[in-house]
């Protein structure tokens, strides 16, 4: 089975601290995303990499920027959190093949105070 | 741009009701389409997904869905709904290719004895 985990279930910063969020997929997958959930919204894309040291710009990447050092792992940075980044953070990867599915992981629920 | 449209925020039904939701995409080329499910509390997995040949998909625990080409539309059903289905579903959609999934906003199915 595929497997996704992120760093944190919760997280609670303040308002212009440095975040990180930390995704790592252990089933050598190209493509990792960024999504972020909010109610009413449903899953918009912040960032994806189709490989190592690569990224994209997806829907809503202000205030947001990624790295992508290593394969299995896909790094969500808020350089200076604001209040209107709580939300909950999903990660997902999936294989470079063009019609493979994408898996997510767990989510984290981040609190900008 | 794809776009995708779930029409029911939130859908209630007792049990043993059956069960259609609705989803439109808006991009007319090739697609992939995928249904997502979220239970309470736990992340998302994938319930079903179209690649090509028969529209009509079987997923787990007893879902369905239609592909209709001509009218843009992936309706998820289920002929009799269990209180554990109650969860949010999302529909996505990505274009041909390696490209990322485009989600619906979701519908919160909630489903009562």
């Amino acid at each position: 089975d595929v497997k996704v985990t992120q760093s944190s279930r919760y997280l609670v910063k303040r308002t212009g601290e440095k975040v990180f969020l930390e995704c790592v997929q252990d089933m050598d997958h190209e493509n990792m995303f960024w999504y972020r959930q909010d109610p009413g919204l449903g899953l918009r894309l912040i960032y994806f990499s189709y490989d190592v040291k690569m990224k994209e710009k997806g829907d809503i990447p202000e205030g947001y920027s990624v790295s992508r050092e290593k394969k299995e792992r896909f790094s969500l940075i808020l350089e200076s959190a604001s209040t209107n980044q709580t939300s909950m953070y999903l990660c997902a990867s999936s294989s470079g093949r063009g019609w493979d599915t994408q898996y997510f992981g767990p989510g984290t629920r981040l609190t900008v105070l | 741009a794809q776009s995708v449209s779930q029409h029911n925020h939130h859908v209630i039904l007792s049990e043993a009701a059956s069960l259609e939701l609705g989803c439109n995409y808006s991009y007319g080329g090739t697609v992939n389409l995928f249904w997502y499910v979220q239970y309470p509390g736990q992340h998302l997995q994938l319930l079903l997904k179209y690649f090509s040949g028969d529209p009509l998909v079987k997923g787990i625990k007893g879902f369905e869905a239609e592909f209709i080409k001509s009218k843009f539309s992936f309706n998820l059903r289920k002929p009799s709904v269990q209180w554990s289905d109650t969860a949010e579903y999302f529909c996505a959609v990505r274009n041909s290719g390696n490209t990322p999934l485009v989600f619906g906003k979701g519908t919160r199915l909630s489903v009562i004895a």
